[in-house]
C-alpha cells in the first residue's frame, strides 16, 4: 500500500499564532512531499516540493518565511504556517512520492485550518 | 506558459455515461493522472497514462492522445456517489504536476 496520513485534521486558532502540520508516509519512504492548498470551490494550488535533507522549493507568491517546511525524515514533512491570519484559512493538503518513483503522488487526507 | 483546461462543470443523470475532456499544453510530458475529490476531502487516484491509447477499469476508463494534447474520463453506468470534482493533472518535464482546475460533476436521479 501507500498511505499518507496528515495531522490534525483539522485546527481552529486564533489570529497571529503559528499552527504546524504534520505529513507522514506509513508504509513507503519518501523522497519528495508536496504540499497543497486549496480554497473552497478552487482547484490544488502548490506551495512547496520538500525534499528530504534539503530546504524546501516554494512556487512563487509563496512567502517561505510565513510557511516554513520541514522534511527531517524520510516519511516525515511538516508545515508550519507562523503567524497566521484569516487569509490563511484552507485546506492543506500534502502528498508524498515514492522513494525513485517518479510518477503518482499519494495524498494525505488534508487539514483544514481555520483562523479566528 | 502551461496550461490545462477542462470544463468547470458537467450534469448527468443516474445510470448513463459521462466524457469529461482535458487538454493541455506543458512543457515535456510525463504521464497524465485524473484524480476524484469529494468536497471536504484530498483527491484520490483514478487513473494514470504515458501512452497513447485506451486504459479501462471497472466503470473508468482513461484516453489519451500526446499528438493532439488530449484526453478524457469517461464515467459508464453512474452512480449518485460518482457526484465529485474530477481533476485532471500533467507531470511535465520536472516531474512537477500541473493541475487543471478541476470538473465538478453533478449527477441526478
Amino acid at each position: 500500500g501507500a498511505v499518507v496520513s496528515q495531522h490534525p485534521s483539522w485546527v481552529i486558532c486564533k489570529s497571529g499564532t503559528s499552527v504546524k502540520i504534520e505529513c507522514r508516509s506509513l508504509d513507503f519512504q519518501a523522497t519528495t512531499m508536496f504540499w497543497y492548498r486549496q480554497f473552497p470551490k478552487q482547484s490544488l494550488m502548490l506551495m512547496a516540493t520538500s525534499n528530504e535533507g534539503s530546504k524546501a522549493t516554494y512556487e512563487q507568491g509563496v512567502e517561505k518565511d510565513k510557511f516554513l517546511i520541514n522534511h527531517a525524515s524520510l516519511t516525515l514533512s511538516t508545515l508550519t504556517v507562523t503567524s497566521a491570519h484569516p487569509e490563511d484559512s484552507s485546506f492543506y493538503i500534502c502528498s508524498a512520492r515514492k522513494l525513485a518513483e517518479h510518477n503518482e503522488q499519494f495524498f494525505g487526507p488534508g487539514t483544514r485550518l481555520t483562523v479566528l | 506558459g502551461q496550461n490545462i483546461d477542462q470544463p468547470t462543470e458537467m450534469t448527468a443523470t443516474e445510470g448513463a455515461i459521462v466524457q469529461i475532456n482535458c487538454t493541455y499544453q506543458t512543457s515535456g510530458f510525463n504521464g497524465l493522472f485524473w484524480y476524484q475529490q469529494h468536497a471536504g476531502e484530498a483527491p484520490t487516484f483514478l487513473s494514470y497514462n504515458v501512452l497513447d491509447g485506451l486504459e479501462e477499469k471497472g466503470r473508468f476508463s482513461s484516453f489519451l492522445s500526446r499528438s493532439k494534447g488530449y484526453s478524457y474520463l469517461l464515467l459508464k453506468e453512474l452512480q449518485m456517489k460518482d457526484s465529485a470534482s474530477y481533476l485532471c493533472a500533467v507531470m511535465d518535464s520536472n516531474y512537477q504536476l500541473i493541475w487543471g482546475a478541476g470538473t465538478k460533476l453533478i449527477i441526478k436521479p
